[in-house]
């Protein structure tokens, strides 16, 4: 069972670059969702969504853009990549279940470093 | 500034020693999630808790939410090495799941 697939693993990239980090998941799941992680920080979301066509912005979401043309593609884009973007990126989807979140399931990250 | 608190940051124990570690929140929750994290992989849940005051077990893990659903803490009988990981909480509404900073565990045998 593949569950949530990230690609790239690993990327590195220079200022000013731009690039697309891709999430797929084969469960049906409405709902995706990007997150960073840093030191000390935890997880921070980016953006989500609930459905094909439907998406909203996190904690963090300047800088980055997605999409959701279908159910199981939800990628991630950097318009201009920055020093600040450096961080691992995960990707997460679950079952809605009304106002309560079900059970996230993770990727295993793409650690992105700008330099 | 987070919206959920992990206390303490860091903990290192030996094997066999007990524990207790903490989420804490100034906003109220339908439910909260704790999950544990390996180096180099994504975090997986080990527990849903929905119902104020609500304690949950997981063999030697034992879960609570506080009775104003603000708070949980995390309780671990007898740790192992292989307890060892970043125990995050996660809370939020209508899938804005948000998660605090992580508590790193390390179990010495």
């Amino acid at each position: 069972n593949a569950g949530v697939t990230q690609t790239p693993k690993f990327q590195v990239l220079k200022t000013g670059q731009s690039m697309t980090l891709q999430c797929a998941q084969d469960m049906n799941h409405e709902y995706m969702s990007w997150y960073r992680q840093d030191p000390g920080m935890g997880l921070r979301l980016i953006h989500y969504s609930v459905g094909a066509g439907i998406t909203d912005q996190g904690e963090v979401p300047n800088g980055y853009n997605v999409s959701r043309s279908t159910t199981e593609d939800f990628p991630l884009r950097l318009l201009s990549a920055a020093p600040s973007q450096t961080s691992v990126y995960f990707c997460a989807s679950t079952i809605r279940r009304g106002r309560r979140t079900g059970e996230l399931f993770f990727g295993e990250g793409s650690r992105l470093t700008v330099l | 500034t987070q919206l959920l608190e992990q206390s303490p940051q860091f903990l290192s124990i030996q094997e066999g020693e007990n524990l207790t570690v903490y989420c804490n929140s100034s906003s109220v929750f339908s439910s909260l999630q704790w999950y544990r994290q390996e180096p180099g992989e994504g975090p997986v849940l080990l527990v849903t808790v929905v119902t104020g005051g609500e304690v949950k077990k997981l063999k030697r893990l034992t879960f609570q939410f506080g009775d104003a659903r603000k708070d949980s803490s995390l309780h671990i009988t007898a740790a192992q090495p292989g307890d060892t990981g970043l125990y995050l909480c996660a809370g939020g509404e209508n899938n804005d799941m948000r998660f605090g900073a992580g508590t790193r565990l390390t179990v010495k045998p």
